[in-house]
């Protein structure tokens, strides 16, 4: 089936520092790949929509200056938390699908602590 | 899904009870709608889906039912077991729209 990955699973960084966050679609082309964000006992909330290619589409209230994603292949995009706060701290979750018919299939999450 | 809240509704069972988790939805427009488990720490998991033209599905011990009347959806858990522990999330899809997530209700099963 469909496996996607997540990298690092935790990481903790100081405030101020940028932390880079991985996911890839390991057995599959993701034309699409989404990034969600997650408060502890909370809900997932949509972040942004990446398209292999082409910009990231930001949900309302996203800073995009803040939060940068990158898609570079269709198998990876990177969400870059830029001058972390600890307010940043939050579960960091990537959805892949490889196309509109697909079902999404989720990574494990991320993990941020910043300090 | 709803809006999210801060605080996640909790159903406590026995194993081997059947669980009822249940979801409602806003957008009268939903077609697709999917049910997640979450496991603490881990990324959601899918379990079953339904779409609009369908108000009833069966999987491996779980259903899943969709009233479009009143936009709800509720999926059933039979005999519960203690691995069924977890968040269970409904997320629903209209047309060109994202996935939307509700607010998650945890199951929790005693032995």
């Amino acid at each position: 089936g469909a496996v996607v990955s997540q990298h690092p699973s935790w990481v903790i960084c100081k405030s101020g520092t940028s932390v880079k966050i991985e996911c890839r679609s390991l057995d599959f082309q993701a034309t699409t790949m989404f990034w969600y964000r997650q408060f502890p006992k909370q809900s997932l909330m949509l972040m942004a929509t990446s398209n292999e290619g082409s910009k990231a589409t930001y949900e309302q209230g996203v800073e995009k200056d803040k939060f940068l994603i990158n898609h570079a292949s269709l198998t990876l995009s990177t969400l870059t938390v830029t001058s972390a706060h600890p307010e940043d701290s939050s579960f960091y979750i990537c959805s892949a699908e490889k196309d509109s018919s697909d079902v999404l299939t989720f990574g494990a999450g991320s993990r941020l602590t910043v300090l | 899904g709803e809006s999210v809240g801060l605080h996640l509704p909790t159903l406590s069972v026995q194993e081997g009870d059947n669980s009822i988790i249940n979801c409602a939805y806003s957008n009268s427009a939903s077609d697709y709608f999917i049910w997640y488990k979450q496991e603490s720490g881990k990324g959601p998991q899918f379990i079953i889906d339904i779409r609009s033209n369908m108000d009833k599905r069966q999987g491996q011990r779980v259903t899943v039912l969709l009233n479009k009347t009143v936009k709800h959806l509720s999926l059933q858990i039979a005999a519960t077991q203690p691995g069924d522990s977890a968040v269970y999330f409904c997320a629903d899809y209209s047309g060109y729209s994202t996935l939307t997530f509700g607010k998650g209700t945890m199951l929790l099963v005693s032995p």
